[in-house]
């Protein structure tokens, strides 16, 4: 079966930095995707890797292994605005986009 | 604001309701998708149309019925829903067929459906 597993929850502090995880077991890969999401609104894209190593855009960062079939999106200078669930998600061989669950993070003063 | 639009909001409906979910994007793009989100669970993809045509239908239960009558809308006509299907309703868009980031889907804000 297809499976993207991170974490349920995670809680950080507001100026801090915070790595969300995320492993994939797909048949096929052809790209990993990171969406945000505030509570009551709609997912919008983060970041997008097909080729492994670092992505970097602004204090958002997205990271790609497909050999250990994990990605990690890392976000610095962490503000309260940034409290949202972040959703992975894998483009397998079939073009269709197999999500994780989310990961809800919260940011504390 | 992404480009894609979702009406109603909210929806409250009984067992025995008959009612639709309208989606518009208007971004020109090729693919329209149904998902169904609910709590700690991962994005159900429910329906997908590629160019109007109904490519995937994932199990779903046939008191949910899809229409796109051109691609810039779709529907998702609802009846005899159970108190399971109480959920988020998002539709999505993207543009199919190109280089890899034409496989970014562009979200609307959602229906939360309730049903009593």
């Amino acid at each position: 079966g297809q499976n993207i597993d991170q974490p349920t929850e995670m809680t950080a502090t507001e100026g801090a930095i915070v790595q969300i995880n995320c492993t994939y077991q797909t048949s096929g890969f052809n790209g990993l995707f990171w969406y945000q999401q505030h509570a009551g609104e709609a997912p919008t894209f983060l970041s997008y890797n097909v080729l492994d190593g670092l992505e970097e855009k602004g204090r958002f960062s997205s990271f790609l292994s497909r050999s250990k079939g994990y990605s990690y999106l890392l976000l610095k200078e962490l503000q309260m605005k940034d409290s949202a669930s972040y959703l992975c998600a894998v483009l397998d061989s079939n073009y269709q986009l197999i999500w994780g669950a989310g990961t809800k993070l919260i940011i504390k003063p | 604001e992404t480009g894609v639009t979702q009406t109603p909001r909210h929806l409250v409906m009984g067992m025995t309701n008959k009612k639709s979910l309208k989606c518009e994007q208007h971004l020109g793009h090729n693919a329209m998708y149904w998902y169904k989100q609910s709590a700690k669970k991962p994005l159900e993809l429910m329906f997908v149309y590629n160019f109007k045509e109904q490519t995937e239908n994932n199990s779903v239960p046939s008191r949910f019925s899809p229409e796109c009558p051109n691609s810039s809308h779709l529907f998702l006509h609802l009846h005899t829903l159970q108190p399971e299907d109480s959920a988020l309703y998002l539709c999505a868009s993207s543009q199919e067929g190109g280089e890899d980031r034409g496989h970014e889907q562009y979200f609307g804000p959602g229906t939360r459906l309730t049903v009593t």
